[in-house]
């Protein structure tokens, strides 16, 4: 099943920006927009934005969501440690009838 | 504020079979859609299913036609029957809550498919 492709590795610095993309389909990103969820390491999930840039109550102003055509973007400003983790994107595809994941990026805080 | 606890993984071997548990506590809606999504050791998230608030149900086409997923709005329960399970099935499954997309996660439950 045909998923989302995101880079599998970023890192910046401390207090930077940092911007993650998920690139997708007319089907899915192009369609419906991506939500983003940040796992640390030996946790579940947890939903940052869904349909784009929608914040889930409590989830800081410093994660914001967009979206370009069948891409999707996760910006990251002010860099802290605890960013450090790996951030996955999430599409329902209705050419499929069904939900599809990006690999995940592993972002580093240096 | 809803809490999800999956049970039911464990040890099987190949072609074998499992039937996984998801429970709610707290505030659910019967509206919400709830999924199963997997995550085998050091790789990233699977979608495997998901059964929406209106009754209908959607499989990953590596699942279809050997995993069930099933709803007891009466229990608030989520289950997951698993059959004809293989190696590549081994993972943590986890439940999900989606009111605007993957809200709610459990802790997940550990499948091993191994002889």
């Amino acid at each position: 099943q045909a998923g989302l492709t995101q880079p599998p590795s970023v890192s910046k610095g401390l207090r930077q920006t940092a911007t993650l993309t998920c690139t997708g389909n007319s089907n899915n990103i192009g369609n419906q927009g991506a939500a983003w969820l940040q796992q640390h390491q030996g946790h579940p999930p947890k939903l940052l934005s869904y349909r784009n840039n929608n914040r889930p109550s409590g989830i800081s102003e410093r994660f914001s969501a967009s979206r370009s055509g069948n891409t999707a973007s996760l910006t990251i400003t002010g860099l802290q440690p605890e960013d450090e983790a790996d951030y996955y994107c999430s599409a329902w595809d209705s050419s499929l009838s069904a939900w599809v994941f990006g690999g995940g990026t592993k972002l580093t805080v240096l | 504020e809803v809490q999800l606890v999956e049970s039911g993984g464990g040890v099987v071997q190949p072609g074998g079979s499992l039937r996984l548990s998801c429970a709610a506590s707290g505030f659910t809606s019967d509206d919400s859609a709830m999924h199963w999504v997997r995550q085998a050791p050091g790789k990233g998230l699977e979608w495997v299913s998901v059964v929406g608030g209106d009754g209908n149900i959607f499989y990953a086409d590596s699942m279809k036609g050997r995993f069930t997923i099933s709803r007891d709005n009466s229990k608030n329960s989520l289950y997951l029957e698993m059959n004809n399970l293989r190696t590549e099935d081994t993972a943590l499954y986890y439940c999900a809550e989606e009111n605007d997309a993957f809200d709610i996660w459990g802790q997940g439950t550990m499948v091993t498919v191994s002889s």
